[in-house]
């Protein structure tokens, strides 16, 4: 059982539309952040998110940790397929050295 | 300024036999993380290593280990391949040590294949 579940697995949209993609757990984080993995390359970092409620947008895409910081989530606005790849959620409980990957999201923009 | 490094990108192994992982963390960073990658199980933590130190260690058997060097440079090694082994193994690097918030940048990765 994983301790980050992702949903959804799979996501095939076409060019502009939007998208949200769910990260829960039961557990408690002290900070979650969001990574992108292309075909062939490493996980590359979005964002950090830290304090509960907290919201933050990078150009089109806008992530939230959620109030008791054990769900996050992101949206895409009118999706690009620059935008396909793999999104993982990544979270780190207090005091936790190890960094606790969600299943992942794949997601395919289609032209 | 240069990424993280990892070699091989690419190898192919028989059961029994080992294997040694090398990466090159980007300049300045002194914390190495490992992470194994498989479409079943995700990304799993292996180890993180800061100073020479392995501070933090993932729940894998004691076939996966290994070692900093004083430039910062790590390698990690499995001995004994199981065909459960294969996978994409990624090293990610940082300036702190864990734990902290700050950004983890990953390597392109190493694909084992076990036969």
């Amino acid at each position: 059982t994983q301790l980050l579940e992702q949903s959804p697995q799979f996501l095939s949209i076409q060019e502009g539309e939007n998208l949200t993609v769910y990260c829960n757990s039961s557990s408690v984080f002290s900070s979650l952040q969001w990574y992108r993995q292309e075909p062939g390359e490493g996980p590359v970092l979005l964002v950090t998110v830290v304090t509960g409620g907290e919201v933050k947008k990078l150009k089109r895409l806008t992530f939230q940790f959620g109030d008791a910081r054990k769900d996050s989530s992101l949206h895409i606005t009118a999706a690009q397929p620059g935008d396909t790849g793999l999104y993982l959620c990544a979270g780190r409980m207090d005091s936790s050295y190890k960094l606790i990957f969600g299943s992942g999201t794949r997601l395919l923009v289609r032209p | 300024k240069a990424g993280v490094t990892q070699t091989p990108r690419y190898l192919i192994k028989t059961r029994g036999q080992q294997v040694t992982l090398s990466c090159s963390p980007i300049s300045g960073h002194r914390s190495v993380s490992w992470y194994q990658q498989t479409p079943g199980q995700g990304l799993q933590f292996l180890f993180e290593y800061f100073s020479e130190t392995q501070r933090n260690k993932g729940n894998f058997p004691g076939r996966f280990s290994g070692r900093q060097f004083s430039n910062s440079r790590s390698e990690m090694n499995v001995s004994t391949l199981e065909l459960g082994d294969s996978a994409l193994y990624l090293c990610a690097s940082s300036i702190l040590a864990l734990p902290n918030t700050g950004e983890l940048f990953f390597g392109e990765g190493s694909r084992l294949t076990v036969l």
